[in-house]
């Protein structure tokens, strides 16, 4: 039982260059999401999903796409990554209205 | 929407003594509360949670409090340790809500 599974673990991307992070988690949880934390800023929601096939807007959408084509992967993508995304991106999944369990995390710099 | 305010930012105590760390949120709908604790470089983890038909929870030297009427809720540390230095973060939810609305998050230091 691994729990919420996040790769790559670093990465580092040119501005306008693509890439694609992903969320597994083994504990057939129905909702997942992607925050991103900045220095200062706290958690801030991109995009969740509260089933398999659906996905939603969070609070800082702009810049991002997702997808949930299977129950247990939530994908983020970034389609031309800017500076202003470098950030530290965490996934998190949780059964139903209880506490989440987050990823261990994505660091990206974006030059 | 929910928004949940968290105050202070940053906390320094002395080893030994108690922190406290207050939330409010402005949805009275809200009806589940939890607490993450943060360490640097690493994943934000439960740390204790209370729902709305309780008032107090404790789990060993972490406590949690809730003033429904007011909307705000508390963490407190008692007998505080160097392992308790972390970020910790507020959050609320109701049922009929999809996700967490997160506070800003309190930078907690003992001081040895």
């Amino acid at each position: 039982n691994a729990g919420v599974t996040q790769t790559p673990k670093f990465r580092v991307l040119k501005t306008g260059q693509s890439m694609t992070l992903l969320c597994a988690q083994d504990m057939n949880h129905e909702y997942m999401y992607w925050y991103r934390q900045d220095p200062g800023m706290g958690l801030r929601l991109i995009h969740y999903s509260v089933g398999e096939g659906t996905t939603a807007k969070g609070e800082v959408p702009d810049g991002y796409n997702v997808s949930r084509l299977k129950k247990q992967n939530f994908l983020l993508g970034l389609e031309s990554a800017a500076p202003s995304q470098t950030s530290v991106y965490f996934c998190a999944s949780r059964p139903d209205v209880s506490g989440y369990t987050f990823g261990s995390g994505t660091r990206l710099t974006v030059v | 929407g929910e928004n949940v305010e968290q105050h202070p930012s940053t906390l320094s105590v002395q080893e030994g003594d108690s922190a406290v760390i207050k939330c409010t949120y402005s949805d009275s709908a809200s009806n589940y509360f939890p607490w993450y604790k943060q360490e640097l470089g690493k994943r934000p983890q439960l740390i204790i949670d209370i729902r709305s038909n309780v008032g107090e929870k404790k789990d060993q030297r972490i406590a949690v409090t809730l003033n429904k009427t007011a909307k705000h809720f508390s963490l407190h540390i008692t007998e505080t340790q160097p392992e308790d230095s972390a970020v910790y973060f507020c959050a609320a939810s109701n049922f009929g809500n999809e996700k967490l609305t997160f506070g800003t998050g309190t930078r907690l230091t003992i001081i040895p």
